[in-house]
């Protein structure tokens, strides 16, 4: 199963833009890469899920490298809620099953 | 408000007894995911159904087991409870079972073991 790795931690200030960087070097053609965050005592929540292309819709931007081996996940105005654990995932063999890291965990200062 | 319900939302219990946690998935969604989140833990993948039938598990116990119902709700049962099975469980569901579509997860049920 390809994995991929996170910074550990992660800061910002408030309404400023927000970079989420997830390298994926063993990433296979045909996988998804998928983001998703946990806010503290809720259950993940789906953010936002792309393969080739860059995707965009209401909560974020992901930007997805030319070969693949990198996404970036774009907030483009932090705010004090979207403090949260950030997971970057790859889907593990056939059966669309995520297995969570440790995530990144971004800190929105006012 | 991600449509996966899971109830009950808080459980209480003694060493050695049994639960079930039930969750309903989104409609239309074929696939239950059961994770287990201990305090200050990762998220752990437990078992993946697929339209009734397994597909997958992960970290799962023995003392616990799963099962999809012909309306797709899904429950898992936690028997000889032990304090260290105190945690948050997550049900999500997927519309598919490739890894293309998103998972969609519940707000959780509570357990705790004293």
């Amino acid at each position: 199963d390809a994995k991929t790795t996170q910074p550990n931690s992660m800061e910002s200030n408030e309404e400023e833009p927000v970079h989420l960087p997830c390298n994926h070097s063993t990433i296979s053609g045909t996988d998804y890469i998928h983001w998703y965050r946990q806010l503290p005592s809720q259950g993940p929540e789906y953010v936002i899920h792309g393969l080739t292309s860059n995707v965009n819709n209401r909560m974020a931007s992901l930007a997805i490298a030319e070969d693949r081996k990198s996404s970036t996940l774009i907030l483009h105005r932090a705010t004090l809620r979207d403090a949260a654990v950030y997971y970057c995932i790859l889907p593990a063999g056939n059966t669309g099953k995520l297995i969570f890291g440790q995530g990144t965990t971004l800190q929105v200062k006012p | 408000d991600s449509g996966v319900t899971q109830t009950p939302k808080h459980l209480i219990t003694a060493t050695g007894q049994r639960v079930t946690l039930r969750c309903s998935p989104r409609s239309g969604d074929l696939s239950v995911y059961w994770y287990q989140q201990s305090l200050d833990q990762g998220l752990q993948f437990l078992i993946h159904y697929y339209n009734g039938e397994e597909r997958a598990k992960g970290n799962i116990l023995e003392r616990f087991s799963a099962q999809q119902f012909p309306d797709l709700h899904s429950e898992l049962n936690l028997s000889s409870l032990e304090l260290g099975d105190s945690a948050l469980y997550f049900c999500a569901s997927s519309v598919s079972h490739r890894g293309n579509s998103p998972l969609h997860f519940g707000n959780g049920t509570r357990l705790t073991v004293t």
